[in-house]
C-alpha cells in the first residue's frame, strides 16, 4: 500500500542521546515535512523540504536537523535529546507546492518519542 | 500573519446528534481551507477542503463552507456515529511566497470528538 512509513513507532531515550527518526514515502511527492504533536498545542512544523537536496526551518527547528538526499527519504535527527522533545512526531508529504493540491498532506502513523 | 483558531474540546455527543466544530482563520490573501481528522493511533488524513470563498467541502457526511465575510470554516455533520470519534483539525494553506516554493499549512490545536452509542 502506497504511503508514508515512519520508524520507530515508539522509542524511549535517555537525555543526551542522539536519535534519528526515519521517514520514507513511495508516492514520489516533492515536498516532505516533520511535525510534532503535543497536547493542547496541535501540530507544529519542525522542518520541511520542497524537493530533494533542499531543506528549510519551520516553527520549532531548534534541536533538530534533517536531510533530503533523495525524493523518498527524510530523516529527522535529534543530536542530543532533551526531555522537552518528548512528543509524537509525524512525517508528511505532499505534491508540488503551489499546485492545485497545495495543503493536501499525507501523514505517516507517527513516532512516539519519550526522552527521560 | 496566518493562524487558525478552532473550538476548544472535548466535544461529547450521543449517536445521531448534530455536530458543529467552529473554526475561524486569519490570513493574508486568499488561503485554501481544510479539515483533517486523526483517528486513535493514526496519523492525520484529509477529510475535506475548500479552495475559494463560498466553496463547500464535503465528505463522509461532513460539510464545511468557506465564509470569507466571517473568516470561518465550521465543520458540520447532521448525524454523528460512534465511528466519528476522533480529533479534528482545521487548517489553512497559504500560497507560496514569491521566491519560495513552500505553501505552508497552518493547523488549529485540534478538537477531540467523542460519540457515545
Amino acid at each position: 500500500i502506497a504511503g508514508i512509513t515512519q520508524a520507530p513507532t515508539s522509542q524511549i531515550l535517555a537525555a543526551g542521546r542522539r536519535m534519528t527518526l526515519r521517514c520514507t514515502q513511495d508516492m514520489r511527492h516533492n515536498a516532505m515535512y516533520w511535525y510534532r504533536q503535543d497536547l493542547g498545542l496541535g501540530l507544529r512544523l519542525i522542518h520541511y523540504s520542497n524537493t530533494a537536496g533542499t531543506t528549510g526551518k519551520g516553527e520549532v527547528p531548534d534541536g533538530y536537523s534533517v536531510s533530503r538526499a533523495n525524493t523518498d527519504d527524510f530523516p529527522l535527527t535529534l543530536a542530543s535529546a532533551v526531555p522537552s522533545q518528548t512528543s509524537v512526531y509525524f512525517c508528511a508529504s505532499s505534491e508540488i507546492i503551489g499546485g492545485p493540491n497545495t495543503g493536501e498532506l499525507f501523514f505517516g502513523e507517527g513516532s512516539r518519542l519519550t526522552v527521560l | 500573519g496566518n493562524s487558525v483558531t478552532q473550538m476548544e474540546g472535548p466535544v461529547t455527543l450521543s449517536e445521531e446528534a448534530f455536530l458543529t466544530i467552529n473554526c475561524t482563520y486569519t490570513a493574508t490573501g486568499y488561503p485554501s481551507l481544510f479539515w483533517y481528522v486523526q483517528y486513535p493511533g493514526e496519523g492525520l488524513q484529509l477529510l475535506l477542503k475548500a479552495t475559494k470563498a463560498d466553496d463547500k467541502g464535503s465528505n463522509k457526511g461532513f460539510e464545511a463552507t468557506y465564509r470569507k465575510e466571517t473568516t470561518s470554516f465550521h465543520l458540520e455533520k447532521g448525524s454523528v456515529q460512534v465511528s466519528d470519534s476522533a480529533v479534528y483539525f482545521c487548517a489553512l494553506s497559504d500560497l507560496p511566497d514569491r521566491g519560495s516554493t513552500l505553501g505552508r499549512l497552518y493547523f488549529g490545536r485540534g478538537t477531540q470528538l467523542t460519540v457515545w452509542p
